[in-house]
């Protein structure tokens, strides 16, 4: 399997402009999560799935982001509009609903506002 | 709810000496635990995890951790550090709750090794 895939892998936007970040979990696996990284506020997660459906959105910073799961193998989360400080490494994750809960990441996406 | 605390944000040790990375974990119900490791600009890759079998976990790349339930400690070592170590290390907890799957991070302790 070639692993969770994001992209883009870098983006770079002005201020205002919405940005829409993709995400390819691994098959099989139920559970995505998106998590934003900082200096700052180190990994946060941001939102998870089960099955297609938001179980936990609670991390969403605000009505600005969204995200959505229209089927098994393709997420998006939606930044509109952007801010600088939005800027971070956007990771998505995703996990088997077998075994433990251990979650396999993308490279993710570095996010840049300006 | 769930949290982690990895005490110290950097590290420093010799290249051949021992490395202890450590977590301590907060959770109402048996945790599971995790160690991730991130090269710059690379996602996180497993290390090794604590799923409730033997509280000695061996990992990858040499890498290893003991859960202690008494001290609510999983932390990591490894005998003899190589440069290849250098990298940022998180501790991870999660609980299986009906339907929440979702892993609380601590804050990283960024691992240098000298030559």
């Amino acid at each position: 399997d070639a692993g969770v895939i994001q992209s883009p892998r870098h983006e770079v936007t002005e201020m205002g402009q919405e940005v829409t970040l993709r995400c390819k979990p691994i098959s099989g696996h139920n559970s995505l999560f998106w998590y934003r990284q900082t200096m700052m506020r180190g990994l946060e997660l941001l939102i998870y799935f089960n099955n297609n459906v938001p179980i936990d959105d609670s991390g969403m910073p605000e009505d600005r982001f969204s995200a959505k799961m229209p089927n098994a193998s393709f997420s998006t989360l939606k930044i509109q509009p952007s801010e600088p400080r939005d800027s971070a490494v956007y990771f998505c994750a995703s996990s088997s609903p077998r075994g433990s809960t251990e979650a396999f990441f993308g490279q993710g996406t570095r996010l840049t506002v300006v | 709810a769930q949290s982690v605390t990895q005490l110290g944000s950097h590290v420093s040790v010799s290249e051949g000496a021992l490395v202890l990375l450590r977590c301590n974990y907060s959770s109402s119900v048996p945790p599971y635990l995790f160690w991730y490791v991130q090269y710059p600009n690379q996602g996180l890759q497993l290390l090794l995890k604590y799923t409730s079998a033997a509280t000695l976990v061996k990992g990858i790349n040499g890498f290893e951790a003991e859960f202690k339930k008494s001290e609510t400690s999983f932390h990591l070592t490894k005998p003899s550090a190589h440069m290849s170590d250098a990298a940022e290390y998180f501790c991870a907890v999660s609980v299986k709750p009906a339907g929440r799957r979702a892993l609380t991070f601590g804050s990283g302790t960024r691992l240098q090794v000298q030559p």
